[in-house]
């Protein structure tokens, strides 16, 4: 079964210092993968997605992130984390019989930025 | 381009009374998407629609809960008695005819029940 993991619950980080959010997928075809991020009472905003081709994908808002096969990851990156940042993350598969349509969310990583 | 529109943006109701939820899709998208987050959880899948069809409700409680894509007008989510564990933001999204993978979400409904 399509599943994803946001190992990380909570993660303080320093404003300035590098950042980097851990998803783990389990999939078993070649998965459409998305990062979204929620601030408070507000909707989803897509940060970056993958479907194929180079690996490294790159965002908005200086993100980027990596899809590798093996271990089944796509972690998100940022080399210098703002206070605007803070946010709660979510990494996503598209998954479904038919197509990619159904998107199965992690549980999300709330980022809290240290001034 | 407007974004997708979803209102009311907060609904209390109690025990027992129905909620609808609308959502209006981006210009030029054909597809809505419901999704129901709980609290301290991420979003899960409740169905997926295109005009006067329902095409996936594999995610909707057998029960209370219906949605609809009419012809004219928003997709609809209605929950009929609701009860406190309804309580939840209900978020819509939608997408391009086929081909297209990416989902554009609106800003929720958070739904309170008392």
């Amino acid at each position: 079964a399509q599943s994803v993991t946001q190992p990380d619950i909570h993660i303080t980080v320093s404003e300035g210092a590098s950042l980097e959010l851990r998803c783990n997928y389990s999939y078993g075809a070649t998965p459409y993968l998305f990062w979204y991020v929620q601030s408070p009472g507000q909707g989803l905003q897509l940060l970056l997605k993958y479907f194929s081709g180079d690996t490294l994908v790159q965002g908005i808002k200086g993100f980027e992130a990596e899809f590798k096969r093996s271990p089944s990851s796509f972690n998100l990156r940022k080399p210098s984390v703002h206070w605007s940042d803070a946010a709660e993350y979510f990494c996503a598969v598209g998954a479904g019989t038919s197509g990619t349509y159904k998107y199965i969310f992690g549980t999300g990583t709330r980022l809290k930025v240290l001034a | 381009n407007a974004g997708v529109m979803q209102n009311p943006r907060h609904l209390v109701r109690r025990r027992g009374q129905e909620a609808r939820l609308r959502c209006s899709p981006m210009k030029g998208h054909s597809h809505v998407y419901w999704y129901r987050q709980l609290p301290e959880e991420g979003l899960k899948f409740m169905v997926y629609l295109q005009k006067e069809n329902i095409i996936d409700e594999s995610g909707m409680p057998k029960e209370r809960f219906s949605a609809e894509f009419p012809k004219e007008g928003p997709s609809i989510l209605r929950i009929q008695q609701v009860v406190r564990g309804d309580s939840a933001a209900y978020f819509c999204a939608s997408s391009p005819p086929p081909g297209a993978n990416e989902q554009y979400f609106g800003p929720g409904t958070r739904l309170t029940v008392t």
